[in-house]
């Protein structure tokens, strides 16, 4: 495996439910985000995970958990969501300033019954 | 006010023409770095071109080229010789400040859909 990857690339899940988004990276990064995508609207960053701790979070609900149990992998608990929480959700790994661009994997397309 | 302006919802061009995709930014801070990148329908975002903002010469890759005007606060995008498969998604993203060990936070414009007629 190369660059990062995304699993489920499919979900579809109750409000009811409680589902995990697993995030991998092999490219040796250091700092890992969680990006919402829904339709029309721009890719609004979630968290932001610099070595394993979280460095942000940008007002996100808290049925949304995200857990970074070591540099490579990421994970998002989702509990008791929302339709509206229905969208892409994008993982993607950097290297501080060494290496500028973010990569991403191929995201989980998420839809809420 | 928004970070990221990119005014052209959907753009057509001819297989082989060049196409610019415009991208419009807001920023105080000196610092920063300008990116582009293109989601086809798949869904990944793939990582196309970065200009900072002290180079002093426009960022080339391949293709793409970013026509980089700062006293406009512009950062558009040129595709030249358009092919098929570079219809897709296509995103102007900014990163203010140093990036640090705390990782780069990239703000996304609401993207350009370009289409490539044969």
């Amino acid at each position: 495996e190369t660059g990062v990857t995304q699993t489920p690339r499919h979900l579809v899940m109750g409000m009811t439910n409680k589902k995990s988004l697993k995030c991998e990276q092999h490219l040796g990064h250091n700092a890992m985000y969680w990006y919402k995508q829904s339709a029309k609207k721009p890719l609004e960053l979630m968290f932001v995970y610099s070595l394993e701790e979280r460095v942000e979070n940008n007002s996100v609900p808290s049925r949304f958990s995200p857990e970074c149990p070591n540099s490579s992998h990421l994970f998002l608990h989702l509990h008791t969501l929302q339709p509206e929480d229905s969208a892409l959700y994008l993982c993607a790994s950097s290297h501080g300033t060494s290496i500028y661009e973010q990569y991403f994997g191929p995201g989980t397309r998420l839809t809420v019954t | 006010a928004q970070k990221i302006t990119q005014t052209q919802p959907g753009m057509f061009v001819q297989e082989k023409e060049a196409v610019t995709l415009d991208c419009t930014y807001d920023t105080s801070d000196p610092s920063y770095g300008l990116f582009w990148y293109k989601q086809p329908s798949s869904g990944e975002m793939i990582f196309l071109i970065y200009q900072g903002s002290y180079d002093q010469q426009n960022a080339t890759e391949g293709r793409y080229s970013l026509n980089f005007q700062k006293a406009r606060k512009s950062a558009n995008l040129v595709i030249s010789a358009s092919q098929l498969g570079d219809s897709a998604m296509y995103f102007c993203a900014m990163r203010e400040g140093l990036g640090g060990t705390s990782g780069s936070r990239l703000t996304f414009g609401e993207g350009t859909q370009l289409t490539v007629n044969p």
